[in-house]
């Protein structure tokens, strides 16, 4: 069965650091997709960033970076210089190549940034 | 502008009514999906319909039902609604943008039973 993990139900940082919000998965399928998403009090879904399975790269958008540990099963984001506007729920979700492409989430990480 | 648009975005019932929520996509997309989010959790799927004219259950299917009008459209029934329903739902499609799967949410539909 597939699976997403965030241990970290909530996560402080001081303005203009860097914070790292974890996630694991579990999958047997060779073909995934791992997403960000930001969701700010007002509640909406913002897409942050992607990796697909077979980047050999880190995927990078701005000040977000993933740290992609296939090997561990590991999906990190990285926000560096965090802004007061970072602070919001942050979910990680896989993405299956079958069953219609549905997405899983995980249950999330309250990030709130400290001026 | 292109997108995921939600009816209604506030609802109260109370316990054993009935309701349809509406979703409509302008994307294209063929992909439709239907999640609720409780608080504390994160996003549930409820029904995904890969296709026009496919519909299949998700994780948390019950009390509910779909209906893929058309390519834009997905519909999510309560036909007695119940307090444990009462939850923020969101509708989604999913297509590709660029060169990324792209996932597109509407704003979401607050449903409170009593």
């Amino acid at each position: 069965a597939q699976k997403i993990t965030q241990t970290q139900p909530g996560m402080f940082v001081q303005e203009k650091e860097a914070v790292t919000l974890d996630c694991t998965y579990d999958t047997s399928d060779q073909s995934y997709g791992l997403f960000w998403y930001k969701q700010p009090s007002s509640g909406e879904m913002i897409f942050l960033i992607y990796q697909g399975s077979y980047d050999e790269q880190n995927a990078t958008e701005g000040r977000y970076s993933l740290n992609f540990q296939k090997a561990r099963k590991s999906a990190n984001l990285v926000i560096s210089a965090s802004q007061l506007g970072d602070s919001a729920m942050y979910f990680c979700a896989m993405r299956t190549y079958n069953q219609g492409g549905k997405l899983i989430f995980g249950q999330g990480t309250e990030l709130s940034v400290k001026p | 502008n292109a997108g995921v648009t939600q009816t209604p975005k506030f609802q109260v019932l109370k316990t054993g009514q009935s309701m349809t929520l509406q979703c409509a996509q302008d994307m294209n997309h063929n992909s439709m999906y239907w999640y609720r989010q409780d608080p504390g959790m994160g996003l549930r799927l409820i029904y995904y319909s890969a296709s026009e004219g496919t519909t299949d259950k998700g994780e948390v299917p019950n009390g509910y039902n779909v209906s893929r009008l058309n390519k834009r459209e997905f519909s999510l029934r309560l036909e007695s609604a119940a307090p444990s329903q009462t939850s923020v739902y969101f509708c989604a499609s999913s297509g590709r943008t660029g060169h990324l799967p792209g996932y597109t949410f509407g704003s979401g539909t607050r449903l409170t039973v009593v």
